[in-house]
């Protein structure tokens, strides 16, 4: 069992819906991430919350929205997007500082499909 | 800058074979952190082991062993006797100070492991 939950596990949204990608942690955690893995491509960091404040945002579309209300929940606020966006979404958290060498968990992916 | 090299896209081989992943990384930094993940079909990364770079003990668990090697910059992985149940992507990764510890992956290495 994975410390790192992600719901829903399989979406499937048409390009004018608006959904959302929900992450929690039970790990204790002081760090949450979101990582994009498309087909043939390697894995992309596109946000990164420590203490829930935003600390990295890699250029991504605007149509990708992430919130982290409290250390152990992430979101991925998801509107108008394009068929290219359809990859595996991940959701990962670490403990930043401490012995744990900044080993970072992840969850078991959201796999999102835009018709 | 700091790079994670696996030169192996697929490997494929018969189930009891022993099967050794390569992984070759670059960093200035003197203190990071190496980590190898499995990725099975069902999309969860998996971390399996972290090694921190003062370490240079080999390392067995169950028929997993890891040989790291600072001289050559690898941190290779092998399978012993593969099972079917091994068949997944194996992604080597870096975390080091100077890209603000968060993850460098490898391409990745395909698995495959035929009964």
């Amino acid at each position: 069992e994975t410390g790192v939950t992600q719901t829903p596990r399989h979406l499937v949204m048409g390009m004018t819906n608006k959904k959302s990608l929900k992450c929690e942690q039970h790990l204790g955690h002081n760090a949450m991430y979101w990582y994009k893995q498309s087909a043939k491509k390697p894995l992309e960091l596109m946000f990164v919350y420590s203490l829930e404040e935003r600390v990295e945002n890699n250029s991504v579309p605007s149509r990708f929205s992430p919130e982290c209300p409290n250390s152990s929940h992430l979101f991925l606020h998801l509107h108008t997007l394009q068929p290219e966006d359809s990859a595996l979404y991940l959701c990962a958290s670490s403990q930043v500082g401490g012995s744990s060498g900044n080993t970072i968990y992840f969850g078991e992916g959201s796999w999102l499909t835009v018709v | 800058a700091q790079k994670v090299t696996q030169a192996q896209t697929e490997i494929s081989v018969v189930e009891k074979e022993d099967v050794t992943l390569d992984c070759v990384y670059e960093t200035r930094d003197t203190t990071y952190y190496l980590f190898w993940y499995k990725q099975p079909p069902s999309g969860e990364l998996v971390f399996l082991i972290r090694r921190n770079s003062f370490d240079e003990q080999n390392e067995i668990s169950g028929r997993y062993s890891w040989n790291f090697q600072k001289s050559t910059s690898s941190f290779n992985f092998t399978i012993t006797a593969s099972q079917v149940v091994d068949s997944a992507v194996y992604f080597c990764a870096l975390i080091a100070r100077s890209n603000d510890y968060k993850l460098s992956f490898g391409a990745g290495t395909t698995v495959t492991v035929r009964a």
